[in-house]
């Protein structure tokens, strides 16, 4: 069973520049969340889709966005890049989302992540 | 809003055993989860706790006080690939929240 895969795994932009980040969950999975990471903050929580809908939001600004597509495969995408966007982007798929319950289907199966760097 | 904390560092002797602590504020609550990632690789899940009391699974225990806010990762007979981070998230508001992660390392 192939894991989740995203691409590109590493890349460089200016300020400025948008980028488009990419997300293939697991098979079946249906549910995707994108997070990001950094050595002082930790993963912090971007957003989830489940069936091509945004369920849920972090605190991130309206240059943060993402999408689904009825495949389940996940883009992300970040415009007018500033320098404190670089950061290592995990994506993560679940077959169920996040919701009032915590079980087995709930469990993040994470990508390797595309280590973003803004020059 | 919400705030987990973890220690930021721990260091261990191999074959001892090794208490990581995960305290939490949230805004709600709906399980809480481990997970273990080594540098430069993505993070794995280890383990979850929804109701009051201790998980074990094999090497690693988790447990969970709910009325207390308060969770422990157990790693014992450690390894030298133990050696990585620990990240205590909680399901909460519809999302997983994560703690900034515990660096264990394992001496000789």
């Amino acid at each position: 069973k192939a894991g989740v895969t995203q691409t590109p795994r590493y890349l460089i932009k200016t300020r400025g520049q948008q980028v488009t980040l990419s997300c293939s969950p697991i098979s079946g999975h249906r549910s995707v969340s994108w997070y990001q990471q950094t050595p002082g903050q930790g993963l912090q929580f971007l957003f989830e889709y489940f069936s091509e809908t945004q369920r849920n939001k972090g605190n991130f600004p309206g240059r943060f966005s993402g999408r689904q597509f009825s495949n389940s495969r996940s883009e992300m995408n970040v415009s007018t890049l500033e320098l404190g966007d670089s950061a290592l982007y995990l994506c993560a798929s679940s077959s169920q989302p996040h919701t009032g319950l915590t079980s087995g289907a709930n469990v993040l199966t994470f990508g390797a992540g595309s280590r973003l760097t803004v020059l | 809003g919400q705030n987990i904390d973890q220690p930021t560092e721990m260091t261990a002797t191999e074959g001892a055993i090794v208490q990581i602590n995960c305290t939490y504020q949230t805004s709600g609550f709906n399980g809480l989860f481990w997970y273990q990632q080594h540098a430069g690789e993505a993070p794995t899940f280890l383990s979850y706790n929804v109701l009051d009391g201790l998980e074990e699974k094999g090497r690693f225990s988790s447990f969970l006080s709910r009325s207390k806010g308060y969770s422990y990762l157990l790693l014992k007979e450690l390894q030298m690939k133990d050696s990585a981070s620990y990240l205590c998230a909680v399901n909460n508001d519809y999302k997983l929240s994560f703690g900034a992660g515990t660096t264990v390392t394992v001496r000789a």
